[in-house]
């Protein structure tokens, strides 16, 4: 069935260097992929997403790369905080109702 | 402030309690879920709507039960709770045509 797979589930960096969540779908028909960030005692927040006809998108210090050929997307963020520290979730959608998320990353950020 | 909103925040309740946790949202969004949070932090959804009257089993079984009677108020009720039941629920909403969810911050229930 639809599956998101996402790597690490645990990372650890020093502030300031750069942290780099993957994830593969398996969906070829997904087009849509948000990113959200949970942080501790809240609800996940969506933080950015990139849609299917696009291969990259940047806010600020966090980047998306998705390469659909090899049905993979990426979180990419730099200069790290420890405000970032987080588990964050990938997910894909098919542009209609089911969203399928990956099993989330914990993101440690040491200052 | 358009916003998503649970209660209660936390709750310990005995085992064969009858409770409902309430979710509501202010952005008109058509569509609401309900997903049930691990430990090890995977979302499972247990319940969808496509919106008022229409609700449906999500990829996760559970004894619980939801009703969808205005677009804005999504409850979930489980009529026996147990052990098992125990669990942080999450509650989100989309609207038609986007497909970012918003959650709320959840409940933790505690069943003992």
């Amino acid at each position: 069935g639809e599956n998101v797979e996402q790597h690490p589930s645990t990372l650890s960096v020093q502030e300031g260097d750069s942290a780099v969540i993957k994830c593969t779908y398996s969906d070829s028909a997904s087009n849509y992929f948000p990113w959200y960030k949970q942080e501790l005692g809240k609800g996940p927040q969506l933080i950015i997403d990139i849609r299917s006809n696009v291969g990259e998108k940047k806010d600020q210090r966090i980047a998306v790369t998705l390469n659909k050929t090899a049905k993979h997307f990426s979180l990419h963020i730099t200069e790290t905080q420890p405000e970032d520290s987080a588990v964050y979730f990938c997910a894909a959608n098919t542009g209609g109702f089911k969203t399928i998320f990956g099993a989330g990353t914990r993101l440690f950020v040491k200052a | 402030e358009a916003d998503i909103y649970q209660t209660p925040r936390y709750l310990v309740i005995g085992t064969g309690k009858k409770i409902t946790l309430e979710c509501s949202q202010t952005m008109g969004h058509d569509k609401m879920y309900w997903y049930q949070q691990d430990p090890g932090m995977e979302l499972h959804l247990i319940h969808y709507s496509y919106g008022v009257n229409s609700t449906e089993k999500g990829d996760l079984s559970s004894e619980s039960t939801v009703s969808r009677i205005r677009t804005e108020h999504f409850p979930l009720t489980l009529e026996s709770a147990r052990p098992s039941h125990t669990s942080q629920y999450l509650c989100a909403s989309s609207r038609t045509g986007d497909y970012g969810y918003t959650f709320g911050s959840g409940t933790r229930l505690t069943v003992v």
